[in-house]
């Protein structure tokens, strides 16, 4: 069956350093991806897509990779911010309704 | 516009109890999320609309559970009766189009059966 994995320990980092966060998958052969932030209490927010003919995606701090052959996403924020603290959810898409992962959360400390 | 609105915010309920949560879409949107979080599962697809039309409810754990769009915009996500484990956060969401388009979610409800 399809999977999707995001690390369900939480990313604690550095203010400024560079966070990166992964997400694998198997038994799919997804058209596209996204990467949404959600902060408690509240929904899902997007952030960014790759489609899979594209190997990376860039917005402002925000980089997005997709190596179908791994079968994996990363997502970097550059110079990470407290603000940056959330929860980061992958979705995986074929023809039109993405599957989600359960997120990893990220914790910027100052 | 004001996003995805969602209501009530926060509902509990006693097991063996009706549930109905509702949905405001953002208006031109074509399809419709209904959506369940919990630690356990994470987000999942309960079902979704197109074009008021219900596409696709495999994700609907039981007949307990049954969503209706009877317009363009509202929606809503009926349990009876509720039980303990229907406990989550419910979440709508909203696109313009399939095929990868950003969703947009609403704050959510969160359902607690007693």
């Amino acid at each position: 069956s399809q999977k999707i994995e995001q690390n369900s320990e939480a990313l604690n980092i550095q203010e400024g350093k560079t966070a990166t966060l992964t997400c694998n998958y198997t038994n799919y052969s997804p058209a596209y991806l996204q990467w949404y932030r959600q902060d408690p209490g509240r929904g899902p927010v997007f952030l960014l897509l790759i489609r899979e003919n594209e190997k990376e995606k860039r917005k402002e701090r925000l980089k997005v990779t997709f190596d179908t052959t791994l079968k994996q996403s990363l997502f970097h924020i550059t110079a990470s911010q407290p603000a940056d603290s959330a929860t980061y959810l992958c979705a995986l898409g074929g023809s039109y309704i993405p599957t989600f992962g359960r997120g990893t959360s990220l914790i910027v400390h100052p | 516009d004001a996003g995805v609105i969602q209501s009530p915010r926060h509902e509990v309920t006693e097991m063996g109890q009706e549930v109905t949560l509702r949905c405001k879409p953002i208006s031109g949107h074509d399809y419709l999320f209904w959506y369940r979080q919990t630690m356990m599962r994470g987000l999942e697809l309960l079902i979704y609309f197109n074009n008021n039309v219900p596409i696709d409810d495999s994700g609907m754990p039981e007949d307990r559970f049954s969503a209706k769009m009877p317009n363009a915009s509202f929606s809503t996500l009926k349990i009876q009766p509720s039980e303990p484990r229907d406990s989550a956060v419910y979440f709508c969401a909203s696109s313009l189009a399939g095929g990868g388009t950003e969703a947009f979610f609403g704050q959510g409800t969160r359902l607690t059966v007693v």
